[in-house]
């Protein structure tokens, strides 16, 4: 039972352009929700995060979007360098547990010249 | 600052065998959890040790067990390998405050280390 989804296994952008990256979950439990960015031979480096009780956090080029109806969220990377080519995991976890993270399969970003 | 180490980072072994995976926090946290992250999968959590205790644990077989040291370091033991534990197992650590469901701002998050690569023959 795979609870936090990500359908999309990569994802190519041109440099500069914005590279939009999906997740979907299942648990209503969960309230909190967090990016992360791995480069190979790496460990998942922590990148943004979201509370529910918000439906969008910004952090320079990075924004996260939250839409807790369609249980939704979305990374949106603007300009889109590439230096952020690497697997971008997205990961949940519940009220009252905070750090048992749930993770998604993950995105491989590629951004070209 | 040194961030979060593991050894080794990479082991051979045989089906059968038992294995000890190693995690040193990164300096200030006190709670770590451990992840396995089997090929083209996300991590998966195991389990988590905070006061020498195992806190919460993840839907893993009593094979993987662990230990957490005075000084916040921990250990991952898995007995009577099997194939299907090739993977790469990841250590994090946290401070306490996430635990207990503390402030979540995204400015006190789990910090991975490298991992450690097990293959099983």
């Amino acid at each position: 039972d795979q609870q936090v989804k990500q359908n999309s296994p990569s994802l190519s952008v041109q440099e500069g352009r914005i590279s939009i990256l999906n997740c979907d979950y299942t648990n209503s439990m969960f309230d909190y929700f967090l990016w992360y960015k791995k480069y190979p031979a790496e460990g998942p480096t922590f990148l943004i995060s979201i509370s529910s009780i918000k439906d969008k956090n910004e952090d320079g080029r990075f924004t996260v979007f939250l839409n807790k109806s369609a249980k939704h969220l979305s990374l949106h990377i603007v300009p889109s360098q590439p230096g952020d080519s690497a697997v971008y995991f997205c990961a949940a976890s519940p009220t009252g547990t905070a750090s048992k993270l749930t993770f998604g399969t993950g995105t491989r970003l590629q951004v070209t010249l | 600052d040194a961030g979060v180490t593991q050894s080794p980072t990479h082991l051979i072994k045989t089906r059968g065998q038992q294995v000890t995976l190693r995690c040193s926090p990164k300096s200030g946290h006190d709670t770590v959890s451990w992840y396995q992250q089997a090929l083209g999968q996300g991590p998966q959590f195991i389990f988590q040790y905070y006061e020498e205790e195992e806190r919460q644990r993840g839907n893993f077989p009593d094979r993987f067990s662990g230990h957490q040291f005075p000084n916040y370091s921990s250990e991952l033991n898995v007995n009577a390998l099997l194939l299907g534990d090739s993977a790469l197992y990841l250590c994090a650590s946290s401070p306490y405050l996430l635990l207990a469901g503390g402030p979540r701002d995204g400015k006190e998050t789990q910090y991975f280390g490298p991992g450690t690569r097990l293959l099983v023959l």
